[in-house]
This record gives C-alpha cells, structure tokens and sequence, in this order.
C-alpha cells in the first residue's frame, strides 16, 4: 500500500513570501489532516477535511493561511505571506475514518528567513 | 492547562532497563487513545492503541486510567532502537475528533 505523499520536502523561503504545500493521502482515505509540528513540539492540528469538506479549521489562522481538497483525494496547504514563527514541519495525515489511527505523510520542513 | 500533557525527558536508560512514561489528558469525553513513536527528524508513526483494559504488543505495554485521565506506557527490555520521542494521543471526544497530540517524551537508550 503506497503512503502519504507530500512535496515538497524542504522549503526555504523569505518571509512575505508565499508557499503551497501539497498532500496526496492513502487511496480510499476519507479523512485528511494537516497538522503543523514546531521544533520541540507535538503536532498542532491545522485544518480536517472529510472527504472534500471542512470539519475542523478552528486552529487555521486563516489571515494567512488556506487549503482545499477540492476532489475529495489530493489537498493543498498555502501559506500567504509567511511569518518567520511558521518555520515548522507540515505533516499531512490520513485516515479511513475519524476514530482510525493516522498514517503520516514525511512531512514539509519550511524555513523561513 | 494543556490538553494533553507529557513529561519531556529525556529519559537516558542502559540497555536492558525498563521504562514508563506517564501522560495526562484534560477532556473527560475523550473516546480513543494512542501511543506514536517519532524518529528523529521523521513522521510519527502509531506503536499502539490503549484501551482501557490495558494492552500489550510484545516488551511495551498501554495502561489508560479513565478516572483519573491518565495512560500509560511501559517498555520492557529496551533496545538501542527503542530511542527516540514518544507521543501520547489523545481523540479529544465530541466536537474535535481530530487526534491532539501531547509534546512527547524523549527516550535514549544507551549501551
């Protein structure tokens, strides 16, 4: 079973600038997950989608940042203009359904200078 | 108060030693529990679900303590692989069901 994908791998970046992300979850996934992941910290969820629509965005700050899944498989995190504070790692998970456990994509690491 | 806390470490143990690390949770309603383990510089990756009573896989084992909103995990014989940064997961119940993570507990195994 092929895993999450995600691109790309590293990011550097000015900050101002903008940046997208890209996911392509387990087929037959219903549930993806963006979570961001600070240096010496547990992922913070960002944004849930099931299927092609949002079930949870309460922690997007969404001056700044977005994502869509607009077919319900692949989805796109952007951030416009990035802040020095999102350099992070950005995982994308995957689930059958919302009680499974996740698998994780390898993650974008974003530095921002 | 976090939502899910953990001890960070990191805990040096030799080869061979037993070692638990303890986590808390704040929401009562909360329905599922998880242990990830995360390498360095990787993905988490799930070790084991816990229920409440109790599990095993193998040297590690999962205790969840609803009354006092407490899990778990204990590792037996522990291997140089064994190092690394224990997540504990916790599905926050109605409302958010995504999964929040605690900051994790660090593990170095040393020979």
């Amino acid at each position: 079973e092929a895993g999450v994908a995600q691109s790309p791998r590293y990011k550097i970046i000015e900050k101002r600038q903008s940046v997208a992300f890209w996911c392509n979850p387990i087929s037959g996934h219903a549930t993806l997950y963006w979570y961001q992941q600070i240096l010496g910290q547990g992922p913070k969820l960002l944004i849930q989608f099931q299927n092609n629509g949002v079930v949870d965005d309460s922690q997007l700050p969404k001056d700044r940042f977005s994502a869509e899944r607009l077919k319900g498989v692949d989805s796109t995190l952007k951030i416009q203009p990035a802040k020095l504070e999102d350099s992070a790692v950005y995982l994308c998970a995957s689930s059958l359904g919302q009680l499974d456990g996740y698998t994780f994509g390898s993650g974008t690491r974003l530095t921002v200078v | 108060r976090k939502e899910v806390e953990q001890d960070p470490g990191p805990f040096n143990v030799p080869e061979g030693a037993t070692v638990a690390f303890n986590c808390t949770y704040s929401n009562s309603a909360s329905q599922s529990f998880f242990w990830y383990r995360q390498d360095c510089r990787k993905e988490p990756k799930l070790l084991m679900s816990v229920y409440s009573s109790g599990n095993e896989d193998g040297r590690f084992t999962a205790q969840l303590n609803r009354a006092s909103q407490y899990i778990s995990l204990l590792i037996r014989d522990s291997k140089l692989s064994d190092s690394a940064t224990y997540l504990c997961v916790v599905n926050s119940g109605t409302g958010r069901r995504a999964l929040t993570f605690g900051s994790g507990t660090r593990l170095q195994v040393q020979p």
